[in-house]
């Protein structure tokens, strides 16, 4: 069975700091996509990044950034110069490029950026 | 570019009463899915849909019903609501999986059973 484990319930970071969420997962399939969703208070999803599977290098966009291993079924999301809107639930997302189709999601982490 | 598309945004229903949350997606996707999501939980798949008239169940199914008869509309049946059934719902939508693979999500609908 394809799961999703994120480890940290809940994290705290000052602004303007960095901070790493975790996320492994497990799968025998080789293709896949893996996602970063953020939920505020809103409660809205927003698509924060992607990673394809069969790409070696780290997805960047902006201040959020992957890092990757593939053997190790890592997926750690890194926020840099944290701000206060970074505050939010944070999910960790997979779906293989076969099979049935359904995303599956983490727990989530809960991250609160400090002033 | 209204994406997924969700009504109604807050609901109150009493135990045993009966509703429809409709999704509609303008994407053009053929996969279409609906979450729940607890307090302070993840997301639990209901239903999901990978086209016109193919709709299979999730995680959680039972108390739900689904119907997929377009490819624009995905809506969720609750029939005989329960407390157990108090939740944020969420529809979304995507490509296949071989293609662009966002998920997208409507906005939410806060469902209360009293």
């Amino acid at each position: 069975a394809q799961t999703v484990t994120q480890s940290q319930p809940e994290m705290s970071v000052q602004e303007a700091e960095t901070v790493t969420l975790s996320c492994t997962y497990d799968t025998s399939e080789s293709n896949y996509y893996l996602f970063w969703y953020k939920q505020p208070p809103s409660r809205q999803m927003i698509l924060v990044i992607r990673q394809e599977a069969y790409k070696q290098q780290n997805a960047t966009e902006n201040r959020f950034s992957v890092n990757f291993q593939k053997a190790a079924k890592s997926f750690s999301l890194k926020i840099s110069d944290s701000q206060l809107g970074d505050t939010a639930m944070y999910f960790c997302a997979f779906i293989y490029t076969s099979g049935t189709y359904k995303y599956i999601f983490g727990t989530g982490t809960r991250l609160k950026v400090l002033a | 570019n209204a994406g997924v598309t969700q009504t109604p945004k807050f609901r109150i229903l009493k135990i045993g009463q009966s509703m429809t949350l409709q999704c509609t997606q303008d994407m053009n996707h053929n996969y279409m899915y609906w979450y729940r999501q607890d307090p302070g939980m993840g997301l639990k798949l209901i239903y999901y849909s990978v086209g016109a008239g193919i709709t299979d169940k999730g995680e959680v199914p039972n108390g739900y019903n689904v119907s997929r008869s377009t490819t624009e509309d995905f809506p969720l049946r609750l029939e005989l609501a329960a407390p157990s059934q108090t939740s944020v719902y969420f529809c979304a939508s995507s490509t296949s999986p071989d293609r662009e693979n966002t998920i997208y999500f409507g906005e939410g609908s806060w469902l209360t059973v009293v």
